[in-house]
């Protein structure tokens, strides 16, 4: 049982370059995040989906797309990258309901110069 | 105003030390509160949820206020260990139950 698992673990971009961020979970969970973290600004969610077909965007989702073609999958696409997007991304699964934990996966961090 | 506040700390102190902290959130509607751990360069893990009877785990206590939008973590006996940002976070209901994050807490433990 992996948990979450993410992606490269780093990566460094040029302005303008495009690139998908992987995600995977085994444990089943419907309900699937992105975040990313900032210095000072906490987790921020990009997008999430509450099942395979379904997504939707969260407080930060301007120029990253997501796609959920299957439970396990849900990557993370960077159209055109810029370097307000140099941050820590992380990738996280929980079952819906209140009360259960997420699962985070281990980070990517991002450099765009 | 932020969702939820925390005071970033850092908080220093010696082994063996009671230390606790505070966050505040806005929304009246959230139903489900938790403390998660992130330590440096790692991904944030769940320490305990937060009920409105205040539970225990161990060194840990966490408490809920309700009335006045407030949770707290009690760490007894701090162990270098436990040097690590403690996020507070909290559940909002609605179509996604959003999860909402605090900046977190750093907290340092010293020999």
């Amino acid at each position: 049982n992996a948990g979450v698992t993410q992606t490269p673990k780093f990566q460094v971009l040029k302005t303008g370059q495009s690139m998908t961020l992987q995600c995977a979970q085994d444990m089943n969970h419907e309900y699937m995040s992105w975040y990313r973290q900032d210095p000072g600004m906490g987790l921020r969610l990009i997008h999430y989906s509450v099942g395979a077909g379904i997504t939707d965007q969260g407080e930060v989702p301007n120029g990253y797309n997501v796609s959920r073609s299957t439970t396990e999958d849900f990557p993370l696409r960077l159209l055109s990258a810029a370097p307000s997007q140099t941050s820590v991304y992380f990738c996280a699964s929980r079952p819906p309901g209140l009360d259960y934990e997420q699962y985070f996966g281990p980070g990517t961090r991002l450099t765009v110069t | 105003r932020k969702e939820v506040e925390q005071d970033p700390g850092p908080f220093n102190v010696p082994e063996g030390a009671t230390v606790a902290f505070n966050c505040t959130y806005s929304n009246s509607a959230s139903q489900s509160f938790f403390w998660y751990r992130q330590d440096c360069r790692k991904e944030p893990k769940l320490l305990m949820s937060v009920y409105s009877s205040g539970n225990e785990d161990g060194r840990f206590t966490a408490q809920l206020n309700r009335a006045s939008q407030y949770i707290s973590l009690l760490i007894r006996d701090s162990k270098l260990s436990d040097s690590a940002t403690y996020l507070c976070v909290v559940n909002i209901v609605g179509g996604f139950q959003k999860l909402v994050f605090g900046t977190g807490t750093r907290l340092l433990v010293s020999p």
